[in-house]
């Protein structure tokens, strides 16, 4: 079974800032999520990886698998962005919500 | 393109009676999967289902829940006899296939379930 482990679970920082969210897991996979939640909102995909790197907008999100690690990043942050980040893997090369094991989750705030 | 829908979004229950939880997966998928978030703690896989098909209930409680995804219809998550640690909230996710190709993961907004 996979243990996932999302660090910091609880970030303040000031807009604009450069932001990073870590996350680990302790069993080879074959797929990373990057999740977005906002309180008392749904869950939306933000990036699904298998290696390298990925970005769109404002967010990068890089994966390294030998070292089973992965970082979201968010560039020139907003109060908008402010939500929970949760990470999950999947053994499954195909993606989509098949065997997810998740992160906590890292409560992020922005402030103005 | 309309994505995972459920409803009710909110939902409040009185203690023993029956919770029904529904789920319309993004058109075309045919696998639904239910997962369970409590207070304070991460999202936990209950049951993946294909049509008329359950998959894997490895992570549902053994007694009062159930789930369902028949040809026609949303999927169902039934909690029969509902307490108070049932309360959290309830997400439900879709794919086209299993590990046939890439893809991002699709969920709902959730249900939120108030057992009072």
């Amino acid at each position: 079974k996979n243990e996932v482990e999302q660090s910091p679970q609880n970030l303040t920082a000031q807009e604009g800032e450069f932001i990073t969210i870590n996350c680990s897991y302790s069993v080879g996979i074959s797929a990373l999520h990057w999740l977005q939640q906002h309180p008392g909102g749904g869950i939306v995909s933000l990036f699904m990886l298998s290696s390298g790197k990925k970005k769109h907008g404002r967010l990068i999100a890089t994966i390294n698998i030998q070292e089973k690690h992965s970082s979201l990043h968010i560039t020139a942050s907003h109060p908008r962005d402010s939500a929970v980040y949760i990470c999950a893997v999947s053994p499954y090369s195909g993606g989509g919500a098949d065997g997810l094991t998740f992160g906590k989750g890292t409560h992020l705030i922005i402030q103005p | 393109n309309a994505g995972v829908m459920q409803n009710p979004r909110h939902l409040v229950r009185r203690r023993g009676q029956e919770a029904r939880l529904r789920c319309s997966p993004v058109k075309g998928h045919s696998h639904v999967y239910w997962y369970r978030q409590l207070p304070e703690e991460g999202l936990k896989f209950m049951v993946y289902l294909q049509k008329e098909n359950i998959i894997d209930e490895s992570g549902m409680p053994k007694e009062r829940f159930s789930a369902e995804f028949p040809k026609e219809g949303p999927s169902i998550l039934r909690i029969q006899q509902v307490v108070r640690g049932d309360s959290a909230a309830y997400f439900c996710a879709s794919s086209p296939r299993q590990g046939k190709m890439n893809t991002e993961a699709f969920f709902g907004q959730g249900t939120r379930l108030t057992v009072v």
